[in-house]
């Protein structure tokens, strides 16, 4: 069966940390990988997304991720986190030739403590 | 890009009525979704709306329920029937293949739906 796991409900970081999240993924096939962003009171946004070729993806807002197709995995980091990172972080899959129907992980919640 | 508006953008229902929700996008799109989003939980994918034919259904949801509308490029509705408590979410309109653009996909804003 297909899904998408996100294994940090909740993480908390200090302004100016690094911040890593971990997706995980099960799929027949290498699916398209998303990362999207849902800040309180806002819409999702895209940060980044890897359909083929370099699995380092640069993404808006400084965040980065990278595919690895032999742990399956799509980890996003950022560097250095600033207040306004705090919002809830969703990694999405979705099939190469089905463009739009997104399977999504529950969602990191990130706090950014001063 | 594609700017999405929702209406309404939130609501209060009783047990038992119907709520229809509206997408509308400012440029005509290739393909439009509804999704839904519970409380504290994820994403999760209703339909696949399609223009002048039925809407195409994921598993666990059906047209009676959840009954769509895409009369053209550029709008749709989802209409949650005789709801209950548990149908309590975020509704939100997806879009992909807008005009200029590549296969990106956006998000409306959602409409928060409350059932008493």
């Amino acid at each position: 069966a297909q899904s998408v796991t996100q294994p940090d409900i909740h993480i908390t970081v200090s302004e100016g940390a690094s911040l890593e999240l971990r997706c995980n993924y099960s799929y027949g096939a290498t699916p398209y990988l998303f990362w999207y962003v849902q800040s309180p009171g806002q819409g999702l946004q895209l940060l980044l997304k890897y359909f083929s070729g370099d699995t380092l993806v640069q993404g808006i807002k400084g965040f980065e991720a990278e595919f690895k197709r032999s742990q399956s995995s799509f980890n996003l980091r950022k560097p250095s986190v600033h207040w306004s990172d705090a919002a809830e972080y969703f990694c999405a899959v979705g099939p190469p030739d089905s463009w739009g129907k997104l399977q999504f992980g529950a969602g990191t919640q990130v706090v950014v403590t001063p | 890009s594609a700017v999405i508006s929702q209406k309404p953008s939130r609501d209060i229902c009783q047990r038992g009525t119907s709520l229809t929700i509206q997408c509308q996008v400012d440029s005509q799109v290739t393909m439009m979704f509804w999704y839904r989003q519970q409380p504290g939980q994820s994403l999760t994918l209703i339909a696949t709306a399609n223009q002048g034919s039925e809407a195409t259904y994921e598993s666990g949801f059906v047209i009676d329920k959840f009954p769509i509308s895409r009369p053209n490029l550029t709008f749709s509705t989802l209409t949650v029937s005789n709801m209950s408590p548990e149908d309590s979410s975020i509704y939100l309109c997806s879009v992909v293949g807008a005009e200029g653009g590549s296969n990106e996909q956006f998000f409306g804003p959602g409409t928060r739906l409350t059932v008493l």
